[in-house]
């Protein structure tokens, strides 16, 4: 099975910078990665599909690139309301697996 | 507007099984494949597996092979997904999700099962 590394697993950022998240393929899975956001207590919310496409309706402050086996998530200035947990999520041949997740906070 | 909407929560003794129920609406329920994703208690987003709404066509994660059964209800455009043999380390949040692509693009809002004796 693929394994997923994201990098950092959390960070302090303030509002209005930028955040970066790396997401690690331990093997070349092409473009076939996701970013989703999880806010506590809440289901999963798709941002990014197939490496770089912004899902319809999310702000065009997230940002996703990348192929084979690294990828770059950013959030090119962060805002409060994006205090929440992200998850990179590959697929190949059928199985999918999620990355450990990285906890996003407002210093 | 999409929604998929998820059956109760649910307290189960090690050993049983539980069904839980997602039921779709808003779009066409056989176009599009519905997965399942549990979240135990702090802890991140695990995969369990896929099935095709149009046949009924599977895949399980591997880990939980053979303890594992989703299938759909095409009448009522419900997917289900029946645990067995539970144990502690089941307990978590589960969630169906709708598979456009491989990308997970409607989420249901999540049933929690607790596994205790």
């Amino acid at each position: 099975d693929i394994q997923m590394t994201q990098s950092p697993s959390s960070l302090s950022a303030s509002v209005g910078d930028r955040v970066t998240i790396t997401c690690q393929a331990s093997q070349d899975i092409s473009n076939y990665l996701n970013w989703y956001q999880q806010k506590p207590g809440k289901a999963p919310k798709l941002l990014i599909y197939d490496a770089s496409n912004l899902e319809t309706g999310v702000p065009s402050r997230f940002s996703g690139s990348g192929s084979g086996t690294d990828f770059t998530f950013t959030i090119s200035s962060l805002q409060p309301e994006d205090i929440a947990t992200y998850y990179c999520q590959q697929y190949d041949n059928l199985l999918v697996t999620f990355g450990p997740g990285t906890k996003v906070d407002i210093k | 507007q999409v929604q998929l909407v998820q059956s109760g929560a649910e307290v189960k003794k090690p050993g049983a099984s539980v069904k839980v129920s997602c039921k779709a609406s808003g779009y066409t329920f056989t176009s599009y494949g519905i997965s399942w994703v549990r979240q135990a208690p702090g802890q991140g987003l695990e995969w369990m597996g896929w099935i095709s709404a149009y046949n009924g066509n599977t895949n399980y994660a591997q880990k939980l092979q053979g303890r594992v059964t989703m299938t759909t209800d095409t009448s009522t455009s419900t997917a289900y997904m029946e645990l067995r043999s539970l144990r502690s380390d089941d307990t978590a949040v589960y969630y169906c999700a709708r598979v456009r692509g491989w990308h997970f693009d409607y989420w249901g809002q999540g049933t929690l099962v607790t596994v205790s004796s």
